[in-house]
C-alpha cells in the first residue's frame, strides 16, 4: 500500500524558515518524481514544485511566488522528499501535500499546516 | 502562469450528468495531452480521478470521464450520486514544464 506522510508543520514568523519532510512507502521512490501542493484556508489548490527522479537528472521546477525561496531536494535512502521553505510570507500559509507523479498527481499524503504569522 | 480557468460551482440532480469546464491556453490545456482531475471532499486529501485527458486510474468509477477540446478541458460525470459532491480541481502540465491547477468547482447535488 502506498503511504506518504508529511511532517514538519508549524508555526513561524515572517521572513522565517521551515522544512517539511515527507516520508514515502509502498513503491519503488527511487523512480518516482515527487511534487509539492499546498492549499491555503479555504482555497484552491496550488502546485508549489516538483523534483524528478535520479536516473532522469533529479532536477527541480517550482511555481513562480515560490521560486528562488523554496527548494525541494529527495534522499532515496531514506525514501523522502523534502521542501526547505525561506523568507515565509504571510501568503505562504496553507496545508502542504507532497504527491507522486510527473504530468499529474496520482497518490497524496495527507498534508502538513504551515501557518506563517507574527 | 495564470490558473486555468474553471466555473466556481455547478450543481444537479441525482441521476442526472454535469460538466465541468477547464480552460486554458494553447501553452497548457490545448498543447499537451497532460490535463488531469482532481476530487476533493472537505477536509480531506484530493483523489486522482482522471489523467492524460480521458483515462481512469483503476478503482475509479466509469461515471467519470475526461475530454479535451482546443483549449477547454472537460469533466462529465454521469449517474449523479450524493457522495460525488466535492470540490474538482484541473490541472495541466505548461509550456514552462511547471504545473497548473484550475481554481476549482464546487459540485452540489440536490
Amino acid at each position: 500500500e502506498v503511504q506518504m506522510v508529511e511532517s514538519g508543520g508549524g508555526l513561524v514568523k515572517p521572513g522565517g524558515s521551515l522544512r517539511l519532510s515527507c516520508a514515502a512507502s509502498g513503491f519503488t521512490f527511487s523512480n518516482a518524481w515527487m511534487n509539492w501542493v499546498r492549499q491555503a484556508p479555504g482555497k484552491g489548490l496550488e502546485w508549489v514544485g516538483r523534483i524528478k527522479s535520479k536516473p532522469v537528472g533529479g532536477t527541480t521546477d517550482y511555481a513562480a511566488p515560490v521560486k528562488g525561496r523554496f527548494t525541494i531536494s529527495r534522499d532515496d535512502s531514506k525514501n523522502t522528499v523534502y521542501l526547505q521553505m525561506n523568507s515565509l510570507k504571510i501568503e505562504d500559509t496553507a496545508v502542504y501535500y507532497c504527491s507522486t507523479g510527473g504530468f499529474f498527481f496520482d497518490y497524496w499524503g495527507q498534508g502538513t499546516l504551515v501557518t506563517v504569522s507574527s | 502562469q495564470s490558473a486555468l480557468t474553471q466555473p466556481a460551482s455547478v450543481s444537479g440532480s441525482p441521476g442526472q450528468s454535469i460538466t465541468i469546464s477547464c480552460t486554458g491556453t494553447s501553452s497548457d490545456v490545448g498543447g499537451y495531452n497532460y490535463v488531469s482531475w482532481y476530487q476533493q471532499h472537505p477536509g480531506k486529501a484530493p483523489k486522482f480521478m482522471i489523467y492524460d485527458v480521458s483515462n481512469r486510474p483503476s478503482g475509479v468509477s466509469d461515471r467519470f470521464s475526461g475530454s479535451k477540446s482546443g483549449n477547454t478541458a472537460s469533466l462529465t460525470i454521469s449517474g449523479l450520486q450524493a457522495e460525488d459532491e466535492a470540490d474538482y480541481y484541473c490541472v495541466s502540465y505548461t509550456s514552462s514544464t511547471t504545473l497548473v491547477f484550475g481554481g476549482g468547482t464546487k459540485l452540489t447535488v440536490l
